[in-house]
């Protein structure tokens, strides 16, 4: 069946560090691929998307490709910020009936 | 456009009462989800509706698990007989429906703990 492996965390980087999260994707089919961000105290925000291979998802200087031949789509930012400090999803969807979520990766960014 | 809306927010308990959730979607989307998150872990997969049809149960929703969504507007979660292991926080989401590159948009959750 469909699903979505992260990278575990905790991350924990210095304030300007590069940030990679990785993400592979188990899927029958030509899924999206999406990056959620979880606030504290706060539901699911859609981060960026992706919905077929070679698209590349941006918003608020986060990254993401997605490669069909390595069944990826890591979240990349150049430069982390102590407010980018939450927890990040990587789901996938091949229907849109079910979303796979993965794990999620809690990042810690220290000023 | 005021996002999505769950409540109450926090709910204690005690095992063996029911519990029941409501979520209100953004107005015009016709599909609706349901999750469960527990600590640690991703959203699960419960339930969607297509406007008032409930259209796909995971294996995860029990039959002490209930959801309506009587006038394709919001809808409830109800939880009868509570057992320890429902603790977890409960999140609603909508979508517009229209296929697979849909996004999702998610509420902030109800977080029930049975004690």
């Amino acid at each position: 069946g469909d699903s979505v492996t992260q990278m575990e965390g905790p991350v924990t980087l210095s304030e300007e560090a590069f940030l990679t999260i990785n993400c592979t994707y188990t899927a029958t089919g030509y899924p999206s691929l999406f990056w959620y961000v979880q606030y504290p105290g706060e539901g699911l925000q859609l981060l960026l998307k992706a919905t077929k291979a070679d698209d590349k998802g941006s918003n608020k200087g986060f990254e993401a490709t997605y490669r069909k031949e390595t069944t990826s789509f890591h979240l990349e930012k150049g430069s982390v910020q102590v407010s980018d400090s939450a927890v990040y999803f990587c789901a996938l969807s091949s229907t849109g009936n079910q979303f796979y979520f993965g794990t999620g990766t809690s990042l810690t960014v220290i000023p | 456009d005021t996002g999505v809306s769950q409540d109450p927010r926090h709910k204690i308990t005690k095992r063996g009462q029911n519990v029941t959730f409501r979520c209100d979607p953004i107005s015009e989307h016709n599909r609706l989800y349901w999750y469960r998150q527990t600590l640690g872990q991703g959203p699960e997969f419960l339930t969607y509706f297509q406007n008032e049809a409930q259209l796909e149960k995971s294996r995860l929703l029990s039959d002490r698990f209930s959801a309506e969504r009587p006038k394709g507007s919001f809808s409830t979660l109800e939880i009868q007989r509570t057992e320890q292991g429902d603790s977890a926080m409960y999140l609603c989401a909508s979508s517009s429906g229209r296929g697979y590159q849909e996004t999702q948009y998610f509420g902030p959750g109800t977080r029930l703990l049975v004690l």
